[in-house]
């Protein structure tokens, strides 16, 4: 069964450098997702990607955050300058556009700012 | 989207049928309801959706009261890999609506106990 996958699985980053999270999705999905999830805390939606462009994105997804399909296959999530506060389980997640939309999630990234 | 409310934590007994409430008395005419679950920090995993009859698939089924202000999700034969938080979300479908994005509560911890 196809899956959406998500590199690396832990990444440890110093306060103030730039990380790159990465996702494949499943291969026939037009709809792209990042969310994150703080230990202990709600799933929160960051952003969401189509066609090339942000379709929305939530007040957490500020100037320090950006989105990429740089190929036909990955969906990157960069942050510039980490805050420890970024810390969190990161999930890409994709859809197809039908009547119920379901998204499937990758298993996510976890990050650690230090 | 809806707001919607869920019991913080239920249990069951292996092999027994759960039974999971959610209520969405503010539910839109075009809104769906979605289940998900997340088990222990891995990525969220759709379940199932509706819109006002009753749904099921091979994971659950789905039952939504015919007023639509609330519905109950049914894992038949719980196992102990159902141990899992829960989500209830209410949002429109694709057709004609731009907000994909999912919101998510707390939801609710199902334990399955042996």
């Amino acid at each position: 069964e196809p899956e959406v996958t998500q590199t690396p699985s832990h990444q440890v980053t110093q306060m103030g450098q730039e990380v790159i999270l990465r996702c494949v999705p499943i291969s026939n999905h037009l709809y792209f997702y990042w969310y994150r999830q703080i230990l202990g805390q709600k799933v929160e939606f960051l952003v969401s990607f189509y066609n090339n462009e942000i379709s929305e994105k939530s007040e957490i997804f500020d100037d320090q955050f950006s989105v990429e399909r740089p190929d036909g296959s990955n969906f990157t999530l960069k942050i510039r300058s980490t805050k420890l506060e970024d810390s969190a389980m990161y999930f890409c997640a994709s859809s197809v556009v039908n009547t119920g939309n379901e998204q499937f999630f990758g298993p996510g990234t976890r990050l650690t700012v230090l | 989207d809806a707001k919607t409310t869920q019991p913080p934590s239920m249990d069951c007994a292996e092999g027994r049928a759960a039974n999971l409430p959610c209520n969405h008395s503010t539910i839109s005419g075009n809104e769906y309801v979605y289940w998900y679950r997340q088990i222990h920090s891995q990525g969220p995993q759709y379940i199932i959706h509706g819109l006002k009859n009753n749904e099921t698939n091979e994971m659950a089924s789905l039952i939504i009261t015919e007023d639509r202000k609330s519905s109950t999700l049914i894992l038949p034969h719980a196992t102990l890999r159902d141990t899992a938080v829960y989500y209830c979300i209410v949002r429109v479908s694709s057709r004609g609506g731009s907000n994909y994005k999912l919101t998510f509560g707390k939801g609710t911890l199902l334990t399955v106990n042996p």
